[in-house]
C-alpha cells in the first residue's frame, strides 16, 4: 500500500535556527512529489514540486530536495511567520490522475 | 476575487439539516476535487471532477452529495450528517486531471461543525 510519513509530527525552533522536516514515501514509480503550507483554519498552501532524484528547488529560507525514498525541506534561519503546518503529498501510478497521497503534516513553531 | 474560494467559511448544523458547501475557482481549470481534513488524520480525497464530469467518488457515504454544474463551480451537499463528520473541507483545482505534472490550489476550507 503506498503510504506517506512526515516526521518529526511537531518541531519547535528558536528565531534562525535552521532544522529540516522529512517526508518518506513507499510508492513505486513515483510521478511527483508536492510540498504545501498549510496555516491554521486555512487551505493549503503550494509550494514545491519535485519530479525526480537529486531534484532541489528552494523558495526564500525554504529548500526542498528529493531522493529515492524521501524528501526534505530545509528551513535556514526560520523567523516566526514560518510558524504554520508543512504537509507532503505524493503523486503515483496506479493513482488515477492527479490524485494525491497526503502525510499527516509537521507543524513548525517559530519563537522569537 | 482571484484562486479558489469557498463559502460558508464555517457552518454549525444539526443532524437532521440540509446544507450546501459552494466552490469556485477562478482559475480557468477544468478538475476540481473535495478534500476532507480531520485532525490528526492526513488529506483524504472524497470527490473529482474532470470537464464537469466524475472520475472519482472515494467510498465516500451518500450523504454527502457532490454537483458540478459547470468548471468554475463545485457544490457539496450535505444531509443528515452525523457528529463525526463534523471537518474541515477542502476544495481544490488543477488544469488537467489526467496531466502527470499538475498541480492542485486549495481554496480555504469550510469549517464543519455537526450537532
Amino acid at each position: 500500500e503506498d503510504q506517506v510519513t512526515q516526521s518529526p509530527e511537531a518541531l519547535r525552533l528558536q528565531e534562525g535556527e535552521s532544522s529540516s522536516l522529512n517526508c518518506s514515501y513507499t510508492v513505486s514509480g513515483l510521478r511527483g512529489l508536492f510540498w504545501y503550507r498549510q496555516d491554521p483554519g486555512k487551505g493549503p498552501e503550494f509550494l514545491f514540486t519535485l519530479y525526480s532524484a537529486g531534484e532541489e528547488k528552494e523558495k526564500e529560507r525554504l529548500k526542498a530536495t528529493l531522493t529515492k525514498k524521501e524528501s526534505f525541506l530545509h528551513i535556514t534561519a526560520p523567523k516566526p511567520e514560518d510558524s504554520a503546518t508543512y504537509l507532503c503529498a505524493v503523486q503515483a501510478p496506479g493513482q488515477a490522475g492527479t490524485a494525491l497521497i497526503f502525510g499527516k503534516g509537521t507543524t513548525l513553531s517559530v519563537s522569537s | 476575487e482571484t484562486g479558489v474560494t469557498q463559502t460558508p467559511r464555517h457552518l454549525v448544523m444539526g443532524m437532521t439539516n440540509k446544507k450546501s458547501l459552494k466552490c469556485e475557482q477562478h482559475l480557468g481549470h477544468n478538475a476540481m476535487y473535495w478534500y476532507k481534513q480531520s485532525a490528526k488524520k492526513p488529506l483524504e480525497l472524497m470527490f473529482v471532477y474532470s470537464l464537469e464530469e466524475r472520475v472519482e467518488n472515494n467510498s465516500v457515504p451518500s450523504r454527502f452529495s457532490p454537483e458540478c454544474p459547470n468548471s468554475s463551480h463545485l457544490f457539496l451537499h450535505l444531509h443528515t450528517l452525523q457528529p463525526e463528520d463534523s471537518a474541515l473541507y477542502l476544495c481544490a483545482s488543477s488544469q488537467d486531471y489526467f496531466s502527470s505534472t499538475d498541480t492542485q490550489y486549495f481554496g480555504p476550507g469550510t469549517r464543519l461543525t455537526v450537532l
